[in-house]
């Protein structure tokens, strides 16, 4: 069980178009859902967390208005970059936390979308 | 403020030696602590979580991690490497209340032949 699925895993786009990535929890229903980016060789890094119903809460430094984040249901959560240029290219990661208290400090991760514009 | 320092960024050994990979944590409360792993071009899978039960935490694919409050450490450990456990493993502390991860560094761990 936890199975977190993203889509696509690897999207190529034109500088200036808009990309949307799904991450969906699909055997379980997601209290929260936080969105990674991740550079080569490097840690991942939060740039948002997202409560189904409500407004994500971006990290200091992520611009809202680029990476907009979508959370329609407790199975599915959406990262749009708007506008995308080549140094937003890098390695997208959703993870996903079960309902019920004791169990939020779980993340399950999808398998991640490689992001490539050109 | 919480966080965790991966004492080594690479880690290379023999196949079928032991294999330890360190951490340590800062934390004002009884933490919880994680292990990931990550292979190439892949989300990360956990490994194991200590959440103040157990101090010696077994995972799968025969990983375990000893949490030692005194030491302020969560080191990984396998008894003998296999050449598939070659990837980046991710210590990780969840921040209480907010459940947010604070990642490590990260440590490469190659497993030679």
């Amino acid at each position: 069980g936890a199975v977190v699925s993203q889509h696509p895993s690897r999207v190529i786009c034109k500088s200036g178009t808009s990309v949307k990535i799904e991450c969906r929890s699909l055997d379980f229903q997601a209290t929260t859902m936080f969105w990674y980016r991740q550079f080569p060789k490097q840690s991942l890094m939060l740039m948002a967390t997202s409560n189904e119903g409500s407004k994500a809460t971006y990290e200091q430094g992520v611009e809202k208005d680029k990476f907009l984040i979508n959370h329609a249901s407790l199975t599915l959560s959406t990262l749009t970059v708007t506008s995308a240029h080549p140094e937003d290219s890098s390695f997208y990661i959703c993870s996903a936390t079960r309902q019920g208290a004791s169990l939020q400090e779980t993340q399950y991760f999808g398998p991640g979308t490689r992001l490539l514009v050109l | 403020a919480q966080s965790v320092t991966q004492l080594d960024s690479h880690v290379s050994v023999s196949e079928g030696t032991p294999v330890l990979l360190r951490c340590n944590y800062s934390s004002s409360y009884s933490p919880s602590l994680f292990w990931y792993v990550q292979h190439p071009n892949k989300g990360l899978q956990l490994l194991l979580k200590y959440t103040s039960a157990a101090t010696l935490v077994k995972g799968i694919n025969g990983f375990e991690a000893e949490f030692k409050k005194s030491e302020t450490s969560f080191h990984l450990t396998k008894p003998s490497a296999h050449m598939s456990d070659a990837a980046e493993y991710f210590c990780v502390v969840s921040d209480q209340g907010t459940y947010k991860y604070i990642f490590g560094t990260g440590t490469r761990l190659k497993v030679l032949a």
